[in-house]
């Protein structure tokens, strides 16, 4: 099946730093991935679609200029939470398209200090 | 807007029972309706999809139902083991671009 990596799978930060989030697809070309964001015993919510060589399109609610989604090629897709602050502690996890299925990265945890 | 929601939250079966998670949505115009598995601090594997004009699939153990016009979906799980303990969540595809609206899951043990 496909493989979408998601690296790093946790990370802790001071308040006010930027982390920067990658997702590949590793072994297919994905025009289109997915960001979400899962707080603890909550669901899945997606925080914005990323497209290849465009502008993400972000989900109501959701800080385009915190959270910064660049997708310059087919198989990646980077996610970066700038200034962070403690409410932005949470899972973050992404999805890659390949026909009709989605494939999910592992997620990165974000613990922000 | 479409809503998911999954009952129960949580369950605590012993091995060995046949159990089944329930998933109900909103916007009955779905493309298709998955279901996942979720471990904890972990991403998502995907254990079935059926389509809108399918009413059931299966996989192993597993058997997903899906009922469009009432807005339901049923997952069936036979002869549970403890390594079906994990975290299920139901996700449906409703408008363009792909766009999944999960719901809160349902969190299974299935103890010894």
């Amino acid at each position: 099946g496909a493989v979408v990596s998601q690296h790093p799978s946790w990370v802790i930060c001071k308040s006010g730093t930027s982390v920067k989030i990658e997702c590949r697809s590793l072994d297919f070309q994905a025009t289109t991935m997915f960001w979400y964001r899962q707080f603890p015993k909550q669901s899945l919510m997606l925080m914005a679609t990323s497209n290849e060589g465009s502008k993400a399109t972000y989900e109501q609610g959701v800080e385009k200029d915190k959270f910064l989604i660049n997708h310059a090629s087919l198989t990646l897709s980077t996610l970066t939470v700038t200034s962070a602050h403690p409410e932005d502690s949470s899972f973050y996890i992404c999805s890659a398209s390949r026909g009709e299925k989605l494939f999910f990265g592992s997620g990165t945890q974000l613990s922000v200090l | 807007k479409q809503e998911v929601t999954q009952i129960p939250a949580a369950l605590s079966v012993p091995e060995g029972e046949n159990l089944v998670l329930n998933c109900s949505f909103t916007d009955s115009a779905i493309y298709n309706l998955q279901w996942f598995r979720q471990d904890p601090g972990k991403g998502l594997t995907s254990l079935l999809l059926i389509q809108s004009s399918q009413r059931e699939q299966t996989s192993g153990r597993l058997n997903a139902s899906l009922d469009k016009s009432s807005g339901r979906s049923t997952l069936y799980i036979a002869a549970s083991q403890p390594g079906d303990s994990a975290t299920y969540l139901c996700a449906v595809l409703t408008g363009t671009a792909s766009k999944l609206t999960f719901g809160t899951g349902t969190r299974l043990q299935v103890t010894l």
